[in-house]
């Protein structure tokens, strides 16, 4: 059975901090890691990794897999109240152990980070 | 372009009833993915449809169903509504299977 644990569950830091949310995995045939942002309803889609090692950037937001460790984090700098949100990690198997080409995500249970004033 | 789009936004329910959730992906989208979350559990995969075809089940009882149409739209059925059946109910879209999955805002489904 495909898992996926993230750590730490919460975290509260002030504005300007930077911060490091960890995914672990474990899963069946890997073919990529993802990262969502969800604030109230819809999870929002940050990184798609699949190769280890190359960093994905987006603003102040930035990620990296490694493949041989079987982890990955996702780095905040100097955070706003705007990044208060949970962070899920989700690991997609490769379809060829799911039937032809399914689409299925395991995810971890989410960091919720708060970020104060 | 327009995103998922799911319907309705909020439902309660009473125990025993059926409900049906719908979800229309976001255009040229034909892989259509449904998740249930709840606070003890998570985010947890339900059925996953492309092509009208369910290609993948999760770990839930036979009370919950789904369906894809032609035009890609998909449905998702629960029948006989349990208390532990209240949830946000996620549906995600995604263009091929090595591409990132869009979501819904979700239904929130309350059983009373």
């Amino acid at each position: 059975e495909d898992k996926v644990v993230q750590s730490p569950l919460s975290l509260v830091v002030h504005e300007g901090d930077t911060v490091t949310l960890n995914c672990s995995y474990e899963v069946t045939n890997f073919r990529s890691l993802l990262w969502y942002k969800q604030e109230k309803k819809a999870p929002t889609f940050l990184f798609m990794l699949t190769s280890s090692g190359i960093e994905k950037k987006s603003g102040r937001l930035s990620s990296i897999l490694d493949k041989k460790e079987l982890f990955s984090i996702l780095n905040i700098t100097a955070t706003q109240t705007g990044d208060s949100a949970v962070y899920l990690c989700a690991v997609l198997p490769s379809s060829m152990f799911y039937g032809a080409g399914s689409y299925q995500l395991t995810f971890g249970k989410g960091t919720k980070l708060s970020v104060i004033p | 372009k327009a995103g998922v789009t799911q319907t309705p936004r909020y439902l309660i329910k009473t125990r025993g009833q059926q409900v049906t959730l719908s979800c229309s992906p976001i255009s040229g989208h034909r892989s259509v993915s449904w998740y249930q979350q709840t606070p003890g559990q998570g985010l947890q995969f339900l059925f996953e449809y492309f092509s009208e075809t369910q290609r993948n089940k999760g770990n839930f009882p036979g009370r919950f169903s789904g369906r894809q149409f032609s035009n890609s739209r998909s449905e998702m059925n629960v029948s006989t509504l349990e208390l532990g059946d209240s949830a946000l109910y996620l549906c995600a879209s995604s263009f091929r299977v090595n591409a990132e999955a869009f979501f819904g805002q979700g239904t929130r489904l309350t059983v009373v």
